[in-house]
């Protein structure tokens, strides 16, 4: 079956520190998608990042940095340098063709950056 | 702004009564979805339409019911509120609907039934 694992329900870090959260999921097809969500406190779902199954590069975009491992079928996110506007919950997401294209999420992890 | 729209905002009811929520897609985008995010069930899949027909379904309950409209706006109704039906609702969208699109979403709409 279909399943996304975030298994840190909250972090807390001081901000400037670097912070990974983590990402496992769960899928028979050989072809998916794995995306990042934020939710700010204002309750919005911002789209961060999709990859697809076939593209293992690792992915930099400023702060934001994503190590997708298909040998451990995780997709972890780290924040570097972390500030406190990057306080959220963050979701991981998979879409794949036995889902019928919807997106199924993991439980979410709660970022909390302290000043 | 992800250009996904949806009204109300927050809409508070009594139990036994029936609501409509409102989203309107990005321009350009043919599919619609709406999603449920509650305490207990986290962020579920309820419905998807694609260019005025529906596609896929998730765990809808027969209570609610949703449709979209020739200018591709969408629906989600939701009748015989229970207290349990507290959630926040979100619509999001993409191009044609398919697997490898990124789906952008709305707001949400945050439905408290007293």
């Amino acid at each position: 079956a279909q399943k996304v694992t975030q298994a840190q329900t909250e972090i807390s870090v001081v901000e400037k520190e670097d912070v990974t959260l983590d990402c496992v999921y769960e899928t028979r097809d050989t072809t998916y998608y794995l995306f990042w969500y934020k939710q700010p406190p204002s309750g919005e779902l911002v789209f961060l990042i999709r990859r697809n199954s076939f593209d293992e590069q690792n992915e930099i975009s400023g702060r934001y940095s994503w190590n997708f491992q298909k040998s451990t079928s995780s997709f972890n996110f780290t924040i570097t340098a972390s500030q406190v506007v990057d306080s959220a919950v963050y979701f991981c997401a998979l879409s794949d063709k036995y889902n019928t294209d919807k997106l199924i999420f993991g439980t979410g992890t709660r970022l909390q950056v302290f000043p | 702004d992800s250009g996904v729209t949806q009204t109300p905002k927050h809409l508070i009811t009594a139990t036994g009564q029936r609501v409509t929520l409102r989203c309107s897609p990005r321009s350009g985008d043919l599919s619609v979805y709406w999603y449920q995010q509650s305490l207990d069930q986290g962020l579920q899949f309820l419905i998807q339409y694609y260019n005025g027909e529906e596609r896929a379904k998730g765990n809808i309950l027969e209570r609610f019911s949703a449709q979209q409209f020739p200018d591709l706006h969408s629906e989600l109704n939701l009748s015989s509120l229970e207290l349990g039906d507290s959630a926040l609702y979100f619509c999001a969208s993409s191009v044609q609907g398919q697997t490898q699109e990124t789906q952008y979403f709305g707001p949400g709409t945050r439905l408290l039934v007293l």
